[in-house]
This record gives C-alpha cells, sequence and structure tokens, in this order.
C-alpha cells in the first residue's frame, strides 16, 4: 500500500524559502510511469498545481510558480522535496505531496500525502 | 483559463441525485483531455474518485458516475448519503499549464 508523507516547518517568515519534503513508502519512486508532485490548498480555497518530477530527475512547474520553485527527488532516499523560495502570506496553504500518473496514463492523482499547513508570517 | 469552472455548491436530501458540472475550455477538456474528480471530507486531503471521464479506482460506489462531452464534464451522485457531503474537484491536463488544471470546487450539502 503506498503512502506519501509530508514533512517540514509549519511556519515560514516572509521573503525566506519553504522547505518540504515526501516520504514515499511502500513504493518506489524510480518507476518510470509514475511521476511525483506538489499540489496546495490556501486555506477555504481550492487546488493549485505547484510542479511535478519525473523519475529520471526532469521537473516541470506551474508558470506562474516556475521562477521561485524547485522540486528535487532523493531515489536513495525515496523522497522528494519541495523549495519555494521568497515567500508572502498569499504563500499561505495546506501543500500537499501526491503520486501523479504522466498524461499518457491519463494525468491523475492516484495517491495524496495527509497535507501540511504552512503558514507565512513574522 | 486558470481553473475549470464549477458551480459553488450544490445540494440535494438523503436518497436523491446530484450532478456537478466542470466546464473547461479548447486548451483543457475541449482539446481531448480526460476528466477525473476528487472528493475531499472536511479537514482531509482529496481522494481519487472517478479517473479518466467514468472509471471507478477500486472501493469508490457505483452511486458515484462520470460523463464527459465536449469540453464539459459531469459528476453524478445517486442515493445520496450523509457522508457524501464533502468538496468535490474536477481536473484535467491543461495545454498553456503543462500539467493538470484543477476545478475551483463544489461544496455538496446533505439536506
Amino acid at each position: 500500500q503506498l503512502q506519501l508523507e509530508g514533512s517540514g516547518p509549519g511556519l515560514v517568515k516572509p521573503s525566506e524559502t519553504l522547505s518540504l519534503t515526501c516520504t514515499v513508502s511502500g513504493g518506489s519512486v524510480s518507476r518510470s510511469n509514475y511521476y511525483w508532485g506538489w499540489i496546495r490548498q490556501p486555506p477555504g480555497k481550492g487546488l493549485e498545481w505547484i510542479g511535478t518530477i519525473f523519475y529520471g530527475g526532469s521537473a516541470h512547474y506551474n508558470p506562474s510558480l516556475k521562477s521561485r520553485v524547485t522540486i528535487s527527488l532523493d531515489m536513495s532516499k525515496t523522497q522528494f522535496s519541495l523549495r519555494l523560495r521568497s515567500v508572502t502570506a498569499a504563500d499561505t496553504a495546506v501543500y500537499y505531496c501526491a503520486r501523479h500518473l504522466p498524461i499518457d496514463y491519463g494525468d491523475y492523482i492516484d495517491s495524496w500525502g495527509q497535507g501540511t499547513l504552512v503558514t507565512v508570517s513574522s | 483559463q486558470s481553473v475549470l469552472t464549477q458551480p459553488p455548491s450544490v445540494s440535494g436530501a438523503p436518497g436523491q441525485r446530484v450532478a456537478i458540472s466542470c466546464t473547461g475550455s479548447s486548451s483543457d477538456i475541449g482539446a481531448g483531455y480526460d476528466v477525473h474528480w476528487y472528493q475531499q471530507l472536511p479537514g482531509t486531503a482529496p481522494k481519487l474518485l472517478i479517473y479518466g471521464n467514468s472509471n471507478r479506482p477500486s472501493g469508490v460506489p457505483d452511486r458515484f458516475s462520470g460523463s464527459k462531452s465536449g469540453a464539459s464534464a459531469s459528476l453524478a451522485i445517486t442515493g445520496l448519503q450523509a457522508e457524501d457531503e464533502a468538496d468535490y474537484y474536477c481536473q484535467s491536463y491543461d495545454n498553456n499549464l503543462s500539467g493538470p488544471l484543477f476545478g475551483g470546487g463544489t461544496k455538496l450539502t446533505v439536506l
């Protein structure tokens, strides 16, 4: 049974960098028919795709966040990570890590982490 | 288009049928991409409900069904139950994002 568990600080100061890690158990991050990504949900609002990384290490990002985002994959630790630079209050959200099928397989998210609330505040 | 268009809320009495619409454009649903649906119970992560327009993952009751036509899709829930009260999101692939695009979400209230 695949499980994803996100972890990281729940409070980040404005202009600093948000860093989250997702640990994958019950599956491998190196399988070519799955991608790994991050989605966020501001309080009381809808879902927004942040970005996705492929097993070969190539990442793709939402254009609206691309200049501030880096997603990386550590296959030896079965983890992938999110870094979002220069955060503002608008980045306050629950951040979900997720397993994502590529477009050739339907482009849907079949497994989600529990979510990590990150608040940006001084 | 920044989000797929969903009604903010729908409601129905127990046992009734409700439908939630999801409208896209020529860069997403209208481009031929599949539509998927997620259920988000209060305080929890979203859960895959329907994939590939009309397919249910194992464990999802057949009271839930999905359909797609042109640039729109619909989620139908029959035999409404109290535990169906949740937020529902549609999702498709978007050529402008080169990634997944979500609907704004629909809150289902069971009266």
